[in-house]
């Protein structure tokens, strides 16, 4: 089984950095994925993590601690399109599957 | 570019209808899933399949039957729809198991049962 873990909405301003944090509680690990997901549309691929360490595409960067079961998101120099829900995902050896986290509701200001 | 695509966006159909949502991908990839997306619950796992006529439960197969007749189009059906599935229905692919890549999605299909 699983059990992910997110927090559910935060609120930042434009061009400002914020993290978004997942843990998880799996057997089988075999990576972990972030997602993005605009209102009313499908999830669209951010990032894969299989070993530990950071990872970093442009404005997005993810890290992922496998002994601490840990991952975060970030998001630099924010800008109003990035008003979505950010999806964690672990894909489990086991069963191959992919389980989702509940996402986390990020809100840009001006 | 991978191309996932759901039969329906909307759809409204009556409590007890039998509902039918279609899913085909055109990159021959083996793995298929459908999703359903609720708010504050995320994306749950209804059913999967990994081949042609092989499924497997999800988290939440209750209520739901698959079919995987053909290696690209994998469907999803309601046998008796009930208002606690009006839902986004999210169907996705990948080339094959275990997951290690991009899970491309399509669209979605947003059901409402009345």
């Amino acid at each position: 089984g699983q059990n992910i873990d997110q927090p559910t909405e935060m609120t930042a301003t434009e061009g400002a950095i914020v993290q978004i944090n997942c843990t998880y509680q799996t057997s089988g690990f075999n990576g972990l994925f972030w997602y993005q997901q605009h209102a009313g549309e499908a999830p669209t691929f951010l990032s894969y993590n299989v070993l530990d360490g950071l990872e970093e595409k442009g404005r997005f960067s993810s890290f992922l601690s496998r002994s601490k079961g840990y991952s975060y998101l970030l998001l630099k120099e924010l800008q109003m399109k990035d008003s979505a829900s950010y999806l964690c995902a672990v894909s489990m050896f086991e069963n191959n599957r992919l389980a989702f986290g509940k996402g986390n509701q990020v809100v840009v200001i001006p | 570019d991978v191309k996932v695509t759901q039969s329906s966006r909307y759809l409204v159909k009556r409590t007890g209808e039998k509902v039918f949502l279609e899913c085909v991908q055109d990159m021959d990839h083996e793995n298929m899933f459908w999703y359903r997306q609720d708010p504050g619950l995320g994306l749950r796992l209804i059913y999967f399949s990994y081949d042609v006529k092989m499924k497997e439960k999800g988290d939440i197969p209750e209520g739901y039957s698959v079919s995987r007749e053909k290696k690209e189009r994998f469907s999803l059906i309601l046998e008796s729809a009930s208002t606690n599935q009006t839902s986004m229905y999210l169907c996705a692919s990948i080339p094959a198991s275990p997951v290690t890549g991009e899970l491309f999605f399509g669209e979605g299909s947003r059901l409402t049962v009345l």
